[in-house]
């Protein structure tokens, strides 16, 4: 597909339970974002890769969150440990360049992840 | 740090009505500004974008035209459809060089036939 695919749709883990979460991002596209809505709410910016390295983690909320790209291309944001408040709605998207002019981000369907 | 504020929706409409969705932002710098639509069932999509003051973004019938006197990007259309009903987010890419953006909450449009 052309698009941002993002792996399982949707997930239910028990309280404490270890959860990846997969992006494929649109081929050779060098930026990719990970970000977090909560109901109602905007999505909030996670973490930013420019190819294999992830050039601003400052939005991951503590160290439970973790995130990789080890090819540049797809990325697994990890949870370890979850909590009923990691509950939301997990947005991965690319764009071709990423920095600060403005090209456009294209966004995945998302993964709804339900801590129980 | 960097924010945007949007009106508290839901708006509700009757088709071909005017739309007026505000958004204001706070940023150091000169922010690149965007409007995002996510329609029932899909992702975020880019609806129109701004990189310097004065500019106006259009797509689709929408346009938003960024204001930084009064620190704005309102997105406006002049006669709203049934397929408009979807919910909206006004964003920002800040003085980071990163390319990261900060969305408002969200405002739900829904238009009536």
């Amino acid at each position: 597909g052309a698009g941002v695919s993002q792996t399982p749709s949707n997930k239910v883990t028990e309280k404490g339970k270890y959860v990846e979460l997969r992006c494929d991002p649109i081929s050779g596209h060098t930026a990719l974002y990970w970000y977090r809505q909560s109901l109602g709410q905007g999505p909030e910016f996670l973490i930013y890769f420019q190819g294999t390295g992830a050039a601003d983690d400052s939005g991951l909320p503590n160290d439970r969150f973790f995130a990789v790209r080890p090819e540049g291309s797809v990325s697994t944001l990890k949870i370890q440990r979850t909590e009923r408040g990691d509950s939301a709605v997990y947005l991965c998207a690319s764009s071709p360049r990423g920095g600060p002019v403005g090209t456009e981000a294209f966004f995945g369907q998302g993964t709804r992840l339900t801590v129980v | 740090g960097d924010s945007v504020t949007q009106m508290e929706g839901p708006v509700t409409l009757s088709e071909e009505a005017f739309l007026t969705i505000n958004c204001t932002y706070t940023a150091t710098g000169y922010p690149s500004l965007f409007w995002y639509v996510q329609y029932p069932g899909e992702g975020l999509q880019l609806l129109l974008k701004a990189t310097k003051a004065d500019d106006k973004g259009s797509n689709k019938g929408f346009e938003a035209t960024y204001r930084k006197e009064t620190t704005s990007f309102h997105l406006e259309k002049g006669s709203v459809q049934v397929s408009d009903s979807a919910v909206y987010f006004c964003a920002l890419i800040g003085s980071s060089n990163t390319g990261k953006l900060i969305f408002g909450q969200g405002t739900t449009l829904q238009v009536k036939p």
